[in-house]
């Protein structure tokens, strides 16, 4: 497709699992960026990637959160030892088409620990 | 530390209405503002970016303005319809790479 596709489109998952989002940005596109959701609230950064490193992973709440784009397209995050508080939905996005580095949205994953 | 900031956090008019949302931030070193549209359980669509040097953008009956020197943009909607109601979203880009900063949202109703 032509957008930014995320998978799975929801996790249920029990406290204290580890769980993978993954991210497909748009073909082309060097930049990718995680965001976080909760209810009611806008989305705050994570991390981003320009291409397969890292260029700021200040977003990450914890060592329980890591991210990777070893071929410098799909990106996965992880998140070890889930909490109750992880929950909410998880946003990816990527950028790198246009002058303005515009940054386009994929549909999120829904994430509930229970 | 840069904050965004969005007045009202709700908002119910009549359809066919004329109306602004109001998007503010701390810091006017900016280098891009864009907003975005989110529909209930879905992702975010974006409705207009307006680059540091340029003061409003228009795409339909959607027009946004920006003063940097003041910190704010605005959101305004003509001849609002049901089909408007979401939640809208600001964010500035503190710099051409790198993250958004997001306001809270305002979620408007339009009635019939």
């Amino acid at each position: 497709g032509a957008g930014v596709s995320q998978t799975p489109s929801n996790k249920v998952t029990e406290k204290g699992k580890y769980v993978e989002l993954r991210c497909d940005p748009i073909s082309g596109h060097t930049a990718l960026y995680w965001y976080r959701q909760s209810l009611g609230q806008g989305p705050e950064f994570l991390i981003y990637f320009q291409g397969t490193g890292a260029a700021d992973d200040s977003g990450l709440p914890n060592d329980r959160f890591f991210a990777v784009r070893p071929e410098g397209s799909v990106s996965t995050l992880k998140i070890q030892r889930t909490e109750r508080g992880d929950s909410a939905v998880y946003l990816c996005a990527s950028s790198g088409g246009t002058a303005y580095n515009e940054q386009f949205f994929g549909p999120g994953t829904r994430l509930t620990v229970l | 530390k840069q904050e965004v900031t969005q007045i009202p956090a709700a908002l119910s008019v009549p359809e066919g209405e004329n109306l602004v949302l109001n998007c503010s931030f701390t810091d006017s070193a900016i280098y891009n503002l864009q907003w975005f549209r989110q529909d209930p359980g879905k992702g975010l669509t974006s409705l207009l970016l307006i680059q540091s040097s340029q003061r409003e953008q228009t795409s339909g009956r959607l027009n946004a303005s920006l003063d940097k020197s003041s910190g704010r943009s605005t959101l305004y909607i003509a001849a609002s319809q049901p089909g408007d109601s979401a939640t809208y979203l600001c964010a500035v880009y503190p710099s051409n790479t790198g993250k958004l900063i997001f306001g809270q949202g305002t979620t408007l109703q339009v009635k019939p």
